[in-house]
Order: structure tokens, then sequence, then C-alpha cells
């Protein structure tokens, strides 16, 4: 499955198969990007990031995806399992000089039997 | 041993009250944030001390005051609450010039 991120959208995938998690994002200048994994009732938790400098960088069961040219990350996740259901969040390292993150507005991961 | 924890979990007050919300990191991080999650989920930054020194005030009403007494805490009180106040308020921290925040658990502030 695969879904465009920002308005926080339900992406139903089944077990087992691989999703496609999209973000866009705003500042051409950010050099630094995280995705993060947030379950219901818990705060947000790393999963991945990568460097502007790179175009692809691989996890556990998780690839991230660069596209500088259209501002455009993506997240890949492998057979996927119910454990994968929550909700995920791009963030973009800020230019100003203390870099705080700036968060997409999230993707909701339904994994269904 | 809960890395970054916030107290309390939930909180239930009426419009007009005053409320503080308590965070504690034991990860030696240099650095503590407040987030704002609102009914969509969207995450915004609201506060980030430095060392007890506070770097990053967003946009937020004066009603809202972070305190930092050591590094290790970061406590955010709220003054004159209202019914937009209510969200789920998220402490996290990093070290310093790091960007791999780790989040408490949050805190469901209801106002009514």
């Amino acid at each position: 499955g695969e879904s465009v991120g920002l308005h926080l959208p339900t992406l139903s995938v089944q077990e087992g198969d691989n999703s496609i998690i999209n973000c866009a994002y705003s500042n051409s200048a950010s050099d630094y990007f995280i995705w993060y994994k947030q379950e219901s009732g818990k705060g947000p938790q790393f999963i991945i990031d990568i460097r502007s400098n790179m175009d692809k960088r691989q996890g556990q069961r998780v690839t991230v995806l660069l596209n500088k040219t259209v501002k455009h990350l993506s997240l890949q996740i492998a057979a996927t399992q119910p454990g994968d259901s929550a909700v995920y969040f791009c963030a973009e390292k800020g230019t100003d000089s203390w870099g705080k993150l700036q968060f997409g507005a999230g993707t909701q991961v339904v994994v269904t039997p | 041993d809960t890395a970054v924890s916030q107290t309390p979990k939930y909180l239930v007050t009426q419009m007009g009250n005053d409320k503080s919300i308590k965070c504690e990191q034991n990860l030696g991080h240099d650095t503590m944030y407040w987030y704002k999650q609102d009914s969509k989920k969207f995450l915004k930054i609201m506060f980030s001390y430095n060392n007890k020194e506070l770097i990053i005030n967003e946009t937020v009403p004066n009603r809202f005051s972070p305190k930092s007494p050591d590094k290790a805490h970061l406590n955010l009180h709220i003054n004159s609450l209202e019914l937009g106040d209510s969200a789920v308020y998220f402490c996290a921290s990093s070290r310093q010039g790091a960007y791999g925040y780790t989040f408490g658990s949050g805190t469901r502030l209801t106002v009514v």
C-alpha cells in the first residue's frame, strides 16, 4: 500500500505486504530527516534517519528514500507486521541555529490480517 | 528505568485553573523540549532548553511558562487554562546538537 502524508491519511496494509509512507518536506535547505513511529498512547519513537548527502538508507525491515529534487521522503516497511500499526511521522531539521525538528502531519498505518 | 518520564499521564481540569506538568530525563541529555500534539496528531514544538537555558520559544501564549531547575528536569506551567489547551503534551530530550529525540509517553490534558 502507498499513501501521501501531511493530512493524517490512513494506510491499510495486509500483513506480510510492503508499506510505503510518503512525506513532502518544505525547506530545500534541510539537511537531515528522521522518521518516527507513534503507537497508541505512547510518545514518538525514532525509527531511522537520513542526511541530505544520501538518497537511500536501510535499517531492519525499513528503508528511507530521499529525493531532494522534489523534496520528497518515503519510508518503506518490508513484510508489514501487526506491531507496525501506528502513526508514522517524518521530521526535518530546521536551518535555524538550534535546528529544531519540524514534524509532518503523520500517516496512520493499520495492518489487517 | 523510564528514560523520559512525565507526570501526570492524564489531567482533567476546569477552565481558568492553573496546572503544571513535570518532566524528568535520566539519559544525561543536555537539551529538553516541550511539544504539543493536537487532535489531528500534529506535533508542534513549544519550548526548548539547553543546560537550563531557554533556546527555543515558539509563538505560545504567555499563559505557558516553562521552567528548568536543572538539565534533567523541564516543567511546564499553564495559567488560566482554556478549552483550546486540550491536547497531548510531550516532553523530549536529546544530546546537544543531536536530533534523535527521546520522547516521554505524553500528558493528555483535557480542559472542561
